[in-house]
């Protein structure tokens, strides 16, 4: 079956750093790689999103670099602050195959 | 407009008995889908529906089943309650139906004794 590896499995990093988040997928017939971020309680939402004709997308403080050759891709966050501590999932495909998420990432921003 | 809706948020049900999960899509969205989140790990893919067909299944065993009806909300069944389906089951929808773009609703958390 299929897999997203991701890591780290969990990040503390200090207000304003830039944490980090990996992901390396198996499948290259997908050609859509979201990342979701999802609080205590919530469901995931979607944060920022990216296909591989590109190598990296920008939306606000958040940052998807994207290595097709190494069939990695990264999550930046850029001045992170508290209120982005959330657990982030990576994920690949869509459509009829549904999305294949990795395992998540718990990220504490600590003031 | 309201997001995905989903019923009951909460729920405890004993082993070898049935549940009904209900989902409403957000208004327009004609693709719904199915994904089960065990504690500390990521969502896994069930189903996905597109004008009330099944598109795509997951690896699931037949306990598992869904279905759409013509307002395009859905249902998930699943019979013969396990312990280890006690799970926070997530619905989400998706406007053109064959992209990644979900938007989940806050999901229904089922308990199995």
């Amino acid at each position: 079956q299929q897999q997203v590896k991701q890591s780290p499995q969990s990040l503390i990093v200090q207000k304003g750093g830039i944490p980090i988040i990996n992901c390396a997928y198996e499948n290259t017939a997908f050609d859509y790689f979201p990342w979701y971020q999802q609080f205590p309680g919530k469901g995931p939402a979607l944060l920022i999103a990216i296909r591989p004709d590109v190598s990296e997308k920008k939306e606000g403080r958040f940052t998807i670099s994207f290595n097709k050759s190494a069939k990695q891709f990264s999550l930046h966050i850029m001045d992170s602050q508290p209120g982005d501590s959330a657990t982030y999932f990576c994920a690949e495909g869509g459509g009829a195959d549904g999305l294949t998420f990795g395992k998540g990432t718990h990220l504490i921003i600590q003031p | 407009d309201a997001g995905v809706t989903q019923s009951p948020t909460h729920l405890i049900k004993t082993r070898g008995q049935h549940v009904t999960l209900r989902c409403s899509p957000i208004s327009g969205h004609k693709s719904v889908s199915w994904y089960q989140q065990v504690l500390g790990q990521g969502p896994q893919f069930i189903f996905q529906y597109y004008e009330k067909e099944e598109r795509g299944r997951g690896n699931f065993p037949d306990r598992f089943s869904a279905r759409q009806f013509p307002n395009y909300s859905s249902e998930l069944n699943v019979n013969a309650l396990l312990l280890g389906d006690s799970a926070l089951y997530l619905c989400a929808s998706d406007g053109r139906g064959n992209t990644g773009e979900l938007f989940f609703g806050e999901g229904s958390r089922l308990t199995v004794l």
